[in-house]
């Protein structure tokens, strides 16, 4: 099936820091969603992007959906101890189904 | 207010038994969703329904069997022919329509299954 390479597979950073993660695939995506989870818990949307190029601030995140529609980052800048989770990107292939390809997750640590 | 609701938040089935997950939806939503989630993995979509008595199978749909039969509701059984029934499972909806902004997807909190 359809896949999302999603990197780095987690991080442990100090809190403070600036944390970049990103997502690629092969395909061509119209939608690119992140969600962050929070353990035992269901993925909150983060940020969604609709259009190749757009770039998108929600606080201390930011995200970008690609130009070539293929790929997306996130960015968090000055990272707290509440931004402990899992970061999942998520690809809309098809607007019609509206049907989701997950990335495997980025689980961050930080360190106060 | 107004959110997905899933129930119960943990659930514990003996081996060979069927089990049905609730996933309860009062965002006026036409679409709605079924993943599971094992540690380590991204979500993996079972069954999805675009509209009332209509759904369609995922990439992983042996196993598993849905019903659509309210707006609101999109139940989920876990049936004893899954061969590996432990895991988290989340429900989404989302409204219809084209265009990507009206397809986001919002998840409930999940439940977590696990087969004695």
């Amino acid at each position: 099936g359809q896949q999302l390479n999603q990197s780095p597979q987690s991080m442990f950073i100090q809190e403070g820091e600036d944390v970049s993660m990103n997502c690629t695939s092969s395909s061509i995506f119209n939608t690119w969603l992140w969600y962050k989870q929070d353990p035992g818990e269901g993925p909150v949307l983060l940020i969604a992007l609709y259009k190749a190029g757009e770039l998108t601030s929600n606080g201390r995140l930011t995200a970008q959906f690609g130009i070539t529609r293929k790929d997306s980052f996130l960015n968090i800048s000055a990272s707290i101890p509440s931004d402990v989770g899992i970061y999942f990107c998520a690809g809309q292939l098809s607007s019609n189904t509206g049907k989701l390809i997950f990335g495997q997750g980025t689980t961050l640590q930080v360190k106060p | 207010d107004g959110g997905i609701t899933q129930s119960p938040k943990y659930l514990f089935r003996k081996e060979g038994q069927n089990v049905t997950l609730s996933c309860e939806q009062n965002l006026n939503h036409d679409a709605m969703y079924w993943y599971r989630q094992d540690p380590g993995q991204g979500l993996r979509l079972i069954y999805y329904s675009q509209i009332v008595n209509d759904f369609q199978k995922g990439d992983i749909a042996e196993g598993y069997s849905v019903s659509r039969e309210k707006k609101e509701s999109f139940p989920l059984t876990v049936t004893s022919a899954q061969k590996n029934p432990t895991a988290f499972y989340l429900c989404a909806s989302s409204r219809t329509g084209t265009g990507g902004r009206t397809r986001t997807q919002y998840f409930g909190p999940g439940t977590r299954l696990t087969v004695l």
